[in-house]
This record gives C-alpha cells, structure tokens and sequence, in this order.
C-alpha cells in the first residue's frame, strides 16, 4: 500500500545540524512532488518546504530559508531534508507528505502523510 | 504570502448535529484560468498526522464519509459536518494552495457538547 515513514529525529543542541529521511513505497515516486509539514508541541501545522517530482523546482517556509534544504532521490525512492543552524523553534514533529496531483510542478494539496519524526533542538 | 483564518478556534457540537467550520484567506484562492480553488481541509486526531478530507475547496477524498463537504470560492471557505459523530472529534485545518508558502489555518478544535 502507498506509505510514507520518516526517520532521523532526535534531540539536537542549538546552532547543530540534522538530515531527516522520508522513504517512500507503493507508489510511483518520482511522477509526484513532496512536502515536509512540521507540528509544533501542541500547535498547529506549517508547511515547510515542496519539491517538484523531479526536484528542479523547490520552495521554502520562509522560518527555514536558507537553513533546510528539501531534496530527493528518485532511484531510491527517497525524501529529505538537511536542517542546518538549528533553533529551539524548529523543533516539532517532521511530516513527510505527498501531494495529492502528480506531475505538476509543486503543487498541491497533500493526500499522504507519514506518522512524522519528532525534532528536539535543546541544549 | 496569504493567510488563512479559520472561525471559531473551538466548537462544541451535539451529536447528529450540524458542526460548520469558516476559512477565511487575506486574497483570493480561486485560479481564474482554470476555475479551482486550491484550498483544502485536512482532520487531525490525537496523535495521529493529517487526513486530507477535501481538496479543491469542494471535491470529497475517496473513503471519506458523505457527511462531510467543503463550499465557499474565492477567499471565504466554509467545511460542513452534517450529523457529527463521536469518531468526528478532532482538530480541523484549512489550508491554501495557490503559491507558496502554502499556509495553514490556525485550526478548529471540535468537541462533543
């Protein structure tokens, strides 16, 4: 069936960095474009960052520009996301989710979501 | 970047009751070029990620009960739960599309009264 499981959460000290994993299966991968939404302990949801299905194109919250960076691997059928300069903000639950169109360039809406990973930025 | 405001912040509802959830975005959702708003409202139970119930503002998720619908075009959004039950208490989130950064509504917390 069609799945998503994150993993590469943990508990980080500030200013350090983390690569969070999204692997993907029962699906055709690289025909979708991914999202990464973060969940704050006892908030609500925000988007993070998308990547087109062939990961040309990608767009980012702007709390993380220039910090995470949305990447994937279509032979592997795999979704990540570099977090560099970490803050105690970022830390959250990390879902990985697929978006509900194939094929069209970033958007759109996300049908598919993994059970997340949780982030820690603590010292 | 647009924002969205959802009303009321919490809700309690008796059961088999109609429960109505509103969206509001700062601009226009609605894609002239082809007549879709790209919106989308998602429930979130305890512990548990998102479920996506309804997409282009109106178009029901396959599984997802018939009870449930989406209306509104253009900035204001209304979700609909026509006779709530017990299984239906959660967390409710609109959220654009458009452009990015595609933002969320605050969330809707639903309760049983």
């Amino acid at each position: 069936q069609v799945q998503l499981v994150e993993s590469g959460g943990g508990v980080v000290q500030p200013g350090r960095s983390l690569r969070l994993s999204c692997a993907a299966s029962g699906f055709t991968f690289n025909t979708y474009p991914m999202h990464w939404v973060r969940q704050a302990p006892g908030k609500g949801l925000e988007w993070v960052a998308v990547t087109s299905y062939d990961g040309n194109n990608k767009y980012y919250a702007d709390s993380v520009k220039g910090r995470f960076t949305i990447s994937r691997d279509n032979s592997k059928n795999t979704l990540s996301l570099q977090m560099n300069s970490l803050r105690a903000e970022d830390t959250a639950v990390y879902y990985c989710a697929r978006s509900g169109v194939a094929g069209t360039g970033v958007c759109c809406y996300m049908d598919v979501w993994g059970k997340g990973t949780t982030v820690t930025v603590s010292s | 970047d647009i924002v969205m405001t959802q009303s009321p912040d919490s809700l309690a509802v008796s059961l088999g009751e109609r429960a109505t959830i509103n969206c509001k975005s700062s601009q226009s959702v609605l894609y002239s070029s082809n007549n879709k708003n790209y919106l989308a409202w998602y429930q979130q139970k305890s512990g548990q990620p998102p479920k996506v119930l309804i997409y282009w503002a109106s178009t029901r998720e396959s599984g997802v009960p018939d009870r449930f619908s989406g209306s509104g075009s253009g900035t204001d959004f209304t979700l609909t739960i026509s006779s709530l039950q017990a299984e239906d208490v959660a967390v409710y989130y609109c959220q654009h599309y458009y452009s990015t950064p595609y933002t969320f509504g605050q969330g809707t917390q639903l309760e049983i009264k």
